[in-house]
């Protein structure tokens, strides 16, 4: 199996300020063949599911603001917010969907300074 | 809008089975598979298994294998999973979710969770 490693697992910034979130898989999802990571970023706040953010990595979902952004290849990834609300509190997670079982990042959470 | 609608909560005995089922509509639903992911309270989230309806072909992570059956009735639109031997650390919410694209296992749709508990 693919493990999924975020780092950190809890992050405090200002709003205002800039989130940055890690995660690292345990071998590559970059299918070369189709120049594609298949990483995806979910957003989930409290009594809801999760939301899709991003995915090939860098794609954001339709209707997603675009101070979220995402980055990386092969091995290691990241989760930027330009620019932190105060809605964007929440757990964010990374998965693979390269080969299944499709793994989830362990969280990172989100708070407000 | 394509609406992902599953059964509602369950309260369940250790060692019997629960079947949760996730309900499509106002989109497709035989092109693109159906995960189903859990998250115990306070936790993470865990993929347990993935079907795509068209071919019924489930797959299943090796931690669920033996014990959850997925399956998927096209002509009600309708996903089942199925978790049998139930302990209670099966307790948590069980979501359904739809791949981004036919083929794709990036999960673009969720249902509203099911929350089961499993309790003498």
């Amino acid at each position: 199996d693919i493990v999924m490693t975020q780092s950190p697992d809890s992050l405090a910034v200002s709003l205002g300020e800039r989130a940055t979130i890690n995660c690292k898989s345990s071998q590559s999802v970059l299918y070369s063949s189709k120049n594609k990571n298949y990483l995806a970023w979910y957003q989930q706040k409290p009594g809801q599911p999760p939301k899709l953010l991003i995915y090939w990595a860098s794609t954001r979902e339709s209707g997603v603001p675009d101070r979220f952004s995402g980055s990386g290849s092969g091995t290691d990834f990241t989760l930027t917010i330009s620019s932190l609300q105060a809605e964007d509190v929440a757990v964010y997670y990374c998965q693979q969907y390269y080969s299944p079982p499709y793994t989830f990042g362990q969280g990172t959470r989100l708070e407000i300074k | 809008q394509l609406q992902l609608v599953q059964s509602g909560a369950e309260v369940k005995k250790p060692g019997s089975s629960v079947k949760v089922s996730c309900k499509a509509s106002g989109g497709t639903f035989s092109n693109y598979p159906i995960s189903w992911v859990r998250q115990a309270p306070g936790q993470g989230l865990e993929w347990m298994g993935g079907i795509p309806p068209i071919s019924g072909a489930a797959n299943y992570a090796q931690k669920f294998q033996g014990r959850v059956t997925l399956t998927a009735d096209e002509s009600a639109s309708t996903a089942y999973m199925d978790l049998s031997s139930l302990r209670p650390d099966d307790t948590a919410v069980y979501y359904c979710a739809r791949g981004r694209y036919s083929s794709g296992w990036d999960l673009g749709s969720w249902g509203q969770g099911t929350l089961v508990i499993v309790s003498s």
